[in-house]
This record gives C-alpha cells, structure tokens and sequence, in this order.
C-alpha cells in the first residue's frame, strides 16, 4: 500500500520567515496530494491541495509543489504568522481509490513572534 | 457547511468494555472514515465504508469493527477494549463522485481504557 513520509517532525521559525515541510510517497499511482491544518485541540482542516497534472498550486502566503517523477511534494508557508502554529498534515490518495487517503506523520511548527 | 459530529468528546471505559463510538454527518456523502491519532504516528485509518453497509479494512483494522446501516451513520465498535486503544478517534466524510473529495472531519473522541 501507500507510505507517505513526511519531514520534518518539529519545525520553529521566527514570524515573517518562510516554512517548508517536504513529503514523499511511494504508490506512483497516486493522484491527489491534500494538506490538512490541526490547530491544538481543533479537528484537521484542508487547507491546500494538488493534483498530478499540476506541478505548483499557490493561495495567498501558502503554495504547494509537487514532483511527480520524485514523487515528492512540498508545503511552503511564506510570511509566517503565529497563527500559523499548527500541525500540518499531508496526504497522498491511495492510487486507483480516489476517495482513501494515507496521511503523514504530521510536523509541529511553531512560529516565533 | 458541513457538519460532521461525534457522539462523545471525551469517553473513560474499563478493559473488557464494548465501546461504540458514532459519527453523523449531514452532507449526504458517501464515503465515511474512522481514525486513530497518537502523538507521533500521525492519522492511522482504521476502517472505511464508501456505502451503506459496505465496509472495507483500513492499515490497523485490528480489535475494531464498524456499522453503516444509514448514509449518514458510521459507527466504531470496540468488541472488547483494551488500554492499547486509549487514543483520539477522528471520523471524516467525503463525497466519492467527482474523485480527489476533500475528508471533512469531527472534532474526536478522546477515549481512555483503564
């Protein structure tokens, strides 16, 4: 089946700088690459998302890239703000299942004011 | 807005219990989702149906079972609990026509086996 890797685990940044967190996965059917947000003690929330036929997807400070031949794909936060401190999340469907996803391991950021 | 609730926020049981623990949701979608969240390992799909009745094993389907006898109900059943299953139980909902659906979930079940 799937395996979604995610890095890193723990991220900290000051306000203002960018944040990265890379994920790879292994099924080269997959198609579908969401990104979920869980603020503490709050249900995960999507906040991006790409598809294969993509390579870069952006909205407002968050883009998203995707590397098929890799078969990885990146979340980039840019400005970062304290509301930014989350556990982020990303995913990648399950090749021929379009609706069944594998998450990661999830990383921690803090963003530092 | 999508709606997905969970029957309880936070449930205490004693090993050997049987534990349901249920998830509506009123957006009409077809497929239904059942989660574990430990620290450090992530979101674990335990079990999935994608209709009524219909039920397919997640990675860690082991020591659970679920019903889905309505669209809108999935339900988690711990036959007999065990301090291993004290975790957050996430439940998720996503249409399945259309393809690449995004999983709306509720808000988790912390449950503690003592």
């Amino acid at each position: 089946g799937e395996n979604v890797e995610q890095h890193p685990s723990t991220l900290s940044v000051q306000e203002g700088d960018s944040a990265v967190i890379k994920c790879t996965y292994s099924d080269s059917a997959s198609n579908y690459f969401p990104w979920y947000k869980q603020e503490l003690g709050k249900r995960p929330q999507l906040i991006i998302d790409i598809r294969s036929n993509v390579g870069e997807k952006k909205d407002q400070r968050i883009a998203v890239t995707l590397n098929k031949t890799a078969k990885h794909f990146s979340l980039h936060i840019t400005e970062t703000q304290p509301e930014d401190s989350a556990v982020y999340f990303c995913a990648a469907d399950s090749g021929g299942s379009n609706y069944k996803l594998t998450f990661g391991k999830g990383t921690l950021l803090t963003v530092n004011p | 807005d999508v709606k997905v609730t969970q029957s309880s926020r936070y449930l205490v049981k004693r090993t050997g219990e049987k534990v349901f623990l249920e998830c509506v949701q009123d957006m009409d979608h077809e497929n239904m989702f059942w989660y574990r969240q430990d620290p450090g390992l992530g979101l674990r799909l335990i079990y999935f149906s994608y209709d009524v009745k219909m039920k397919e094993k997640g990675d860690i389907p082991e020591g659970y079972s679920v019903s889905r006898e309505k669209k809108e109900r999935f339900s988690l059943i711990l036959e007999s609990a065990s301090t291993n299953q004290t975790s957050m139980y996430l439940c998720a909902s996503s249409f399945r026509r259309g393809g690449f659906n995004e999983q709306f979930f509720g808000p988790g079940t912390r449950l503690t086996v003592l």
